[in-house]
């Protein structure tokens, strides 16, 4: 199985901050890399796919970038909605293993 | 609007077997892949597998071989998740997600999640 490392686990941040999430693959996975959002008691949400395709209706503050086995989700200046726990995910080979999460708190 | 619907869960005890749903409204049921996550409580998400309802493919995570069984019902465009033997260890949110099959997309639309407390 591809192993996903997520980095940090935890983030501490304030609004209007930039933050970045480091995702790393154990095998390359080309492009095939997507981020989500969850928050408490909420299901999770795609904000990216394809490594760097920010998904419809998602605001332009995010942003994602990499290929193989380096990834990064980018926040370019936080706000309140955006304190959450975020996930990578591959989907390149079954299965499609998660990263741990980064809890994102102010 | 496109959605998936879960349904099932509860309370159940241990060794007692278990079926949740995943409906699929107003899209192309059958050109979508559906997986299953699971979250155990405060814990992050865990690929379970997945299906594709227009020949059947299943995939299953090897952590989850032989524990759960995914299946689909076309004709009301449903999903699946079931257990034959239940155990505490199970107690957990499930999630379905979509995914476009033959395209770059990740998983999209998510259903609500189903709780499954197992407990004596």
């Amino acid at each position: 199985d591809i192993q996903m490392t997520q980095s940090p686990p935890t983030l501490s941040a304030s609004v209007g901050d930039r933050v970045t999430i480091t995702c790393r693959a154990s095998q390359s996975i080309s492009t095939w890399l997507a981020w989500y959002q969850q928050r408490p008691g909420k299901a999770p949400k795609l904000l990216i796919y394809k490594a760097s395709i920010l998904q419809h209706g998602v605001p332009s503050r995010f942003s994602g970038s990499g290929s193989g086995t380096e990834f990064t989700l980018t926040i370019s200046s936080l706000q309140p909605d955006d304190f959450a726990t975020y996930y990578c995910q591959q989907y390149d080979t079954h299965p499609y293993i998660f990263g741990q999460g980064t809890n994102l708190e102010i | 609007e496109e959605q998936l619907v879960q349904s099932g869960g509860g309370v159940k005890k241990p060794g007692e077997s278990l079926k949740i749903s995943c409906k699929g409204s107003e899209y192309s049921f059958n050109t979508y892949w559906i997986g299953w996550v699971r979250q155990m409580p405060g814990k992050g998400l865990e690929w379970i597998g997945i299906i594709y309802p227009s020949d059947f493919d299943t995939k299953y995570s090897p952590s989850f071989q032989g524990q759960v069984t995914i299946s689909v019902d076309k004709s009301i465009r449903t999903a699946y998740l079931q257990w034959s033997s239940l155990k505490a260890a199970d107690t957990a949110m499930y999630y379905c997600a979509r995914r476009q099959a033959a395209t770059a997309e990740g998983f999209d639309i998510w259903g609500q999640g189903t709780m499954v407390t197992v407990s004596s």
